[in-house]
């Protein structure tokens, strides 16, 4: 069955550095989207992607934050100046096409920031 | 502020039984819902999804929406020590985003 992929699974970063995450959606999909979960916290939603551009982000998703899907397969999400507090684990998803359709949701990558 | 809300629990079943978890929302307009299930320090695995008022039944998972009352439930039927996980409600209105609840966590005794 087909994956999103993330790498890596585990990032270790110290406070101030630059982060690239990176997923490799379903190959079928059109949607992207970035979450994050703050150990012991739900799920929130970051930010999603659609042909090429931003459709929607959150009040989480600011200037600190960005996206990119650099070739036909690859959607990255970077963040500049990391934080204690955005240490987290981030998920990637990809959705075949918009609302209704289900999310499927990468393995996630543990962000430390030290 | 859309929110879904689910109890945290635990909720302890005992296995062979039937585990029922519930969720309501708040949006009026939301149009899909999802339940997903993470095991600790997993991703969450989608389960469920429904879009219509009534039930919709998949193997030992039935998913039951009203609308009307802004509710999701999820039974999980024969419960087995393998469900043991946390399930997360989700919902996702006309925009691009899925609303998660902070998640109930079940506990199936062996």
């Amino acid at each position: 069955e087909p994956e999103v992929t993330q790498t890596p699974s585990h990032q270790v970063t110290q406070m101030g550095q630059e982060v690239i995450l990176r997923c490799v959606p379903i190959s079928n999909h059109l949607y992207f989207y970035w979450y994050r979960q703050i150990l012991g916290q739900k799920v929130e939603f970051l930010v999603s992607f659609y042909n090429n551009e931003i459709s929607e982000k959150s009040e989480i998703f600011d200037d600190q934050f960005s996206v990119e899907r650099p070739d036909g397969s690859n959607f990255t999400l970077k963040i500049r100046s990391t934080k204690l507090e955005d240490s987290a684990m981030y998920f990637c998803a990809s959705s075949v096409g918009g609302p209704p359709q289900p999310q499927h949701f990468g393995d996630g990558t543990r962000l430390s920031i030290l | 502020q859309k929110e879904v809300e689910q109890n945290s629990g635990p909720l302890s079943v005992p296995e062979g039984a039937i585990a029922s978890l519930n969720c309501t929302y708040s949006d009026r307009v939301s149009q899909s819902f999802f339940w997903y299930r993470q095991y600790s320090g997993k991703s969450p695995e989608l389960i469920m999804s429904i879009y219509s008022n009534g039930d919709k039944e998949d193997g030992r998972f039935t998913a039951q929406l009203n609308k009307a009352s802004q509710y999701v439930s999820l039974l999980i039927r024969d419960s087995q020590p393998s469900d043991s996980a946390t399930y997360l409600c989700a919902e996702r209105g006309r925009d691009d985003k899925i609303i998660f609840g902070k998640g109930t966590r079940l506990h199936i005794l062996p």
